[in-house]
């Protein structure tokens, strides 16, 4: 089946803008990650959407990161007025949720989407 | 809060030599783990994951990994590494806790894989 898909793979911006980054989890799965990977660093957490739940925000770096989730599948990650410090390497995972199993912790991630600020 | 522990920024390893892995984990409880795989410009992998029962476990690519509660450790083994193996290497701790099942990730070891 089709996994996790990130869009665009590559996303080059000038800083101060506005950027968009959009992921399509797996179909069925309601949990769903955003996570941040700075060039030579492991997986910062960004937040967090887990079934119906108020979102886990805990990781958003700043107010210039948000983060939605439509209809319970399709997420994006908003960067407000980019800085170069955002460049990054943005994964997003999915994972089922609610079955009570513990598949419920395996995250199954997509390619990623390489954000450059210029 | 948990914590993950990789000692090893960079290994390097020659084609069919053994590979070991660290991992070291921070965790109130019994943690649930995992190893993921990360090959150059590709998202992560699952490789292998300990929940309970028996505390070697087997994953994909021909690796395994041991979970010692004692040593709080869950390093990850290879007894012949492939130059196919080249790639960052995650391990990651979940709390064993139904609802919260955010998973915290260690900064990663890169293996270089030599002729």
């Amino acid at each position: 089946g089709a996994g996790v898909s990130q869009s665009p793979s590559n996303k080059v911006t000038e800083k101060g803008k506005d950027v968009e980054l959009r992921c399509d989890p797996i179909s069925g799965h309601t949990a769903l990650y955003w996570y941040r990977q700075s060039l030579g660093q492991g997986l910062e957490f960004l937040i967090y959407f887990q079934g119906n739940s108020a979102p886990d925000k805990s990781g958003l770096p700043s107010d210039r990161f948000s983060a939605e989730r439509t209809g319970g599948s399709v997420s994006t990650l908003t960067i407000q007025r980019t800085q170069q410090e955002d460049s990054a390497v943005y994964l997003c995972a999915s994972s089922p949720f609610g079955t009570g199993a513990v598949k419920d912790y395996e995250q199954y991630f997509g390619p990623g989407t390489r954000l450059t600020v210029t | 809060a948990q914590s993950v522990t990789q000692p090893d920024i960079h290994i390097t390893v020659s084609e069919g030599a053994s590979l070991e892995l660290r991992c070291n984990y921070s965790y109130g409880a019994t943690p649930y783990l995992f190893w993921y795989v990360q090959s150059p410009g590709q998202g992560l992998q699952l490789l292998l994951k300990y929940f309970s029962g028996d505390t070697l476990v087997q994953g994909i690519k021909g690796f395994e990994a041991e979970f010692k509660r004692s040593q709080s450790s869950f390093n990850l083994r290879k007894p012949s590494v492939h130059w196919s193996d080249a790639a960052e290497y995650f391990c990651a701790v979940g709390a064993a806790n139904f609802g919260n099942e955010k998973l915290t990730f260690g900064t990663g070891t890169r293996l270089t894989i030599i002729p």
